[in-house]
C-alpha cells in the first residue's frame, strides 16, 4: 500500500523566508509523487510532479522539490516566500497501474508573515 | 479551456435524504475521479472511471454510495439516506488517460460541499 506522510500541520514563515514543507512517503513499489496546492474555496493545483525522471522537479511560483529515495522523501521549497503563497499544500502519491488513484497527506497550511 | 466543473457548489439536506453531485470532466478526458475530503483532512480517494466503466470503485465508503458516467463525460456521484458523517466536500478530477503508468496529471474541480443536517 502506497500512503505519504507530511510533517507539520501548520507552518509559518516570514516573507522572503525559505518555505520547507515536508513529506514523507512509503510504497512498495516505484512511486509517482505529486505536490498539490489548495487557495480557500479553489480546487487543488498540481504544483510539480514527480515521475522517475529528474530527482529534482521544478514547479510553477517558484517551487521546487527533490525526491530522495535513500531517505523516501520529497520535500517541496521555494527560496524566498511570498504573501501568496499562503494556502493548504498536499502530497500525493500514485503508481504505476494504480490508474493514476492519488493518496494524499493530511496537508500542511503555509502562513506568510510580514 | 474549460476546467472541470462540479455542480452544486454548496448542497444542504436533511439527514436520510438522497443526493447526487454532478461532474463535468475537461472535454476529451477519458478518466475521471471522486475524492470525499472532510474538514481538516487531505482528499481521500473513492472511485476512478476510465471510459464509461468504473476501473476502481474501492474508496466507496459504503453501498449507499454510487457513481455512474453513462457516455463516458459527465459524472454523478449519489448518496442514498445521507448521514452526519457524509458532510465533507466532493471532489471530481479528470485526467487525460488513466491508462498510462501512474504519473498522469489530474485536474480538480472546486468541489460540491455537502452539508448534511
Amino acid at each position: 500500500a502506497q500512503s505519504v506522510t507530511q510533517l507539520g500541520s501548520h507552518v509559518s514563515v516570514s516573507e522572503g523566508a525559505l518555505v520547507l514543507l515536508r513529506c514523507n512517503y512509503s510504497s512498495s513499489v516505484p512511486p509517482y509523487l505529486f505536490w498539490y496546492v489548495q487557495y480557500p474555496n479553489q480546487g487543488l493545483q498540481l504544483l510539480l510532479k514527480y515521475t522517475s525522471a529528474a530527482t529534482l522537479v521544478k514547479g510553477i511560483n517558484g517551487f521546487e522539490a527533490e525526491f530522495k529515495k535513500s531517505e523516501t522523501s520529497f520535500h517541496l521549497t521555494k527560496p524566498s516566500a511570498h504573501m501568496s503563497d499562503a494556502a493548504e499544500y498536499f502530497c500525493a502519491v500514485s503508481y504505476t497501474g494504480g490508474g493514476n488513484k492519488l493518496t494524499f497527506g493530511t496537508g500542511t497550511q503555509l502562513k506568510v508573515e510580514l | 479551456g474549460a476546467g472541470v466543473s462540479q455542480t452544486p457548489s454548496n448542497k444542504v439536506t436533511e439527514k436520510g435524504k438522497y443526493v447526487e453531485l454532478r461532474c463535468d470532466p475537461i472535454s476529451g478526458h477519458t478518466a475521471l475521479y471522486w475524492y470525499r475530503q472532510s474538514l481538516g483532512q487531505g482528499p481521500e480517494f473513492l472511485i476512478y472511471f476510465q471510459g464509461t466503466g468504473a476501473a476502481d470503485d474501492s474508496g466507496l465508503p459504503n453501498d449507499r454510495f454510487f457513481a455512474v458516467r453513462p457516455e463516458g463525460s459527465v459524472s454523478t456521484l449519489k448518496i442514498q439516506r445521507t448521514e452526519r458523517g457524509d458532510s465533507a466536500v466532493y471532489l471530481c478530477a479528470s485526467s487525460l488517460t488513466g491508462l498510462a503508468g501512474g504519473g498522469g496529471e489530474q485536474y480538480f474541480g472546486p468541489g460540491t460541499r455537502l452539508t448534511v443536517t
